[in-house]
């Protein structure tokens, strides 16, 4: 079946530092994946997404590539803030698994100022 | 244009008990889909509803149930509620029958089971 795998936590940045999420995933077919971020005491916000091979997400300084060779989806930001700090979920998607999305167990990430 | 709202925010009930919790979706969209979100876990896939029929199920048992209405706004009734069954319950709401689609997630119902 599909199934995400991502870092664990937590992650403690100081404030500029270059932050790295690692995500791999199994899945049959060609998924959908994507990113989702968490904040306290919030729901779900859909950070960025690619729907195919080479496909790069980006969105308010994140990135993710889409890398079908690794089966990968690492998330990236070349310098984070504060407010930055939340819960991050790699997760993907496909016509195999009637589109449901799959989750990873997330990664909380901690900003120091 | 209106987000996902849920409701209620919190909820604690007893075990054995039944409980409802209500979706409305955003603003043009038909689909909504449920999960549950242990603590310090990722969201799990209960069900999803496309135009009032339910379009796919993750593994949990029957006393998971859900709705959809004609407005697409949704109910999840969980019965016989278990010590487990504490957790955050998002929904997502989405155009189309297919979750490969972006899907906007509300703030979810924190449901404590005793």
């Amino acid at each position: 079946g599909n199934s995400v795998t991502q870092m664990e936590g937590p992650v403690t940045l100081s404030e500029e530092a270059f932050l790295t999420i690692n995500c791999t995933y199994t899945a049959t077919g060609y998924p959908s994946l994507f990113w989702y971020v968490q904040y306290p005491g919030e729901g779900l916000q859909l950070l960025l997404k690619a729907t195919k091979a080479d496909d790069k997400g980006s969105n308010k300084g994140f990135e993710a590539t889409y890398r079908k060779e690794t089966t990968s989806f690492h998330l990236e930001k070349g310098s984070v803030q504060v407010s930055d700090s939340a819960v991050y979920f790699c997760a993907l998607s496909a016509r195999a698994n009637d589109y449901k999305l799959s989750f990873g167990a997330g990664t909380t990430v901690t900003v120091r100022a | 244009e209106t987000g996902v709202t849920q409701s209620p925010t919190h909820l604690i009930k007893t075990r054995g008990q039944q409980v409802t919790l209500r979706c409305s979706s955003q603003s043009g969209h038909n689909t909504v889909s449920w999960y549950q979100q242990a603590l310090g876990q990722g969201p799990q896939f209960i069900f999803q509803y496309y135009r009032e029929e339910e379009n796919g199920r993750g593994n949990f048992p029957p006393r998971f149930s859900g709705l959809q209405f004609p407005n697409y706004s949704s109910e999840l009734n969980v019965n016989a509620l278990e010590l487990d069954d504490s957790a955050l319950y998002l929904c997502a709401s989405s155009s189309g029958g297919q979750s490969s689609y972006e899907q906007y997630f509300g703030p979810g119902t924190r449901l404590t089971v005793t």
